[in-house]
């Protein structure tokens, strides 16, 4: 069973203040790492696809890292704002043979901006 | 260009019967994928399909089947419902299947099971 795991679960923040939050995923057979963010009564969205250790991706005021060595994503949010407010997923791909793929999603990471 | 769709967006259902939940993709999108929602469980794959194939399944009893169509709509089918199949069901098309393709996501069909 691949794990992969979100922290922390939930998370307050002041409107302004900058926040981070981690995704641990397998560190071996690594083919990409996806970002989604699912706002309440919206579809989850795709924030980043990243492919390559030390990866930086950026939209905004959001940015993601990545070490494929050691297994882990960081999604960063400068100067939060309410409609930041969302849940924050990760998703690894894993192998499952002929070519396909089977995203495994961690279980989010809840964000609340107070404004 | 149209997002996702999902049909229909609720349903309940009572236990021992079968349900229907069906997806039309982005335009040019070929690869459909499933998805089952539950509050302790998280997003969880059910399977994906691509040129009218299945080409991956979850972990799930074989009661969860779906199919493609050749305008790579999709289907997905849960037969003797049980109260745990209660959930939201999610739709996701892609490009082509692959790790590398973000997923564009459906609004989801909630089902009750009573």
């Amino acid at each position: 069973i691949l794990n992969v795991e979100q922290s922390p679960q939930s998370l307050h923040v002041q409107e302004g203040d900058s926040t981070n939050f981690t995704c641990s995923f397998p560190s071996s057979n690594f083919y990409a790492l996806h970002w989604y963010r699912w706002e309440t009564a919206k579809s989850p969205e795709a924030l980043f696809v990243m492919t390559l250790n030390g990866d930086e991706k950026k939209k905004g005021r959001i940015s993601a890292t990545l070490n494929t060595k050691e297994g882990y994503s960081y999604l960063y949010i400068k100067g939060s704002q309410p409609e930041d407010s969302a849940t924050y997923l990760c998703a690894f791909p894993a192998y499952s043979g002929a070519g396909s793929y089977q995203l495994t999603f961690g279980k989010g990471t809840k964000l609340s901006v107070i404004p | 260009k149209a997002g996702v769709t999902q049909t229909p967006r609720y349903l309940i259902k009572t236990r021992g019967q079968q349900v229907t939940l069906s997806c039309s993709p982005i335009s040019g999108h070929r690869s459909v994928s499933w998805y089952q929602q539950t509050p302790g469980q998280g997003l969880q794959f059910l399977f994906e399909y691509f040129s009218e194939t299945q080409r991956n399944k979850g972990n799930f009893p074989g009661r969860f089947s779906g199919r493609q169509f050749s305008n790579s709509r999709s289907e997905m089918n849960v037969s003797t419902l049980e109260l745990g199949d209660s959930a939201l069901y999610l739709c996701a098309s892609s490009l082509e299947p692959g790790e590398n393709y973000e997923q564009y996501f459906g609004p989801g069909t909630r089902l009750t099971v009573t």
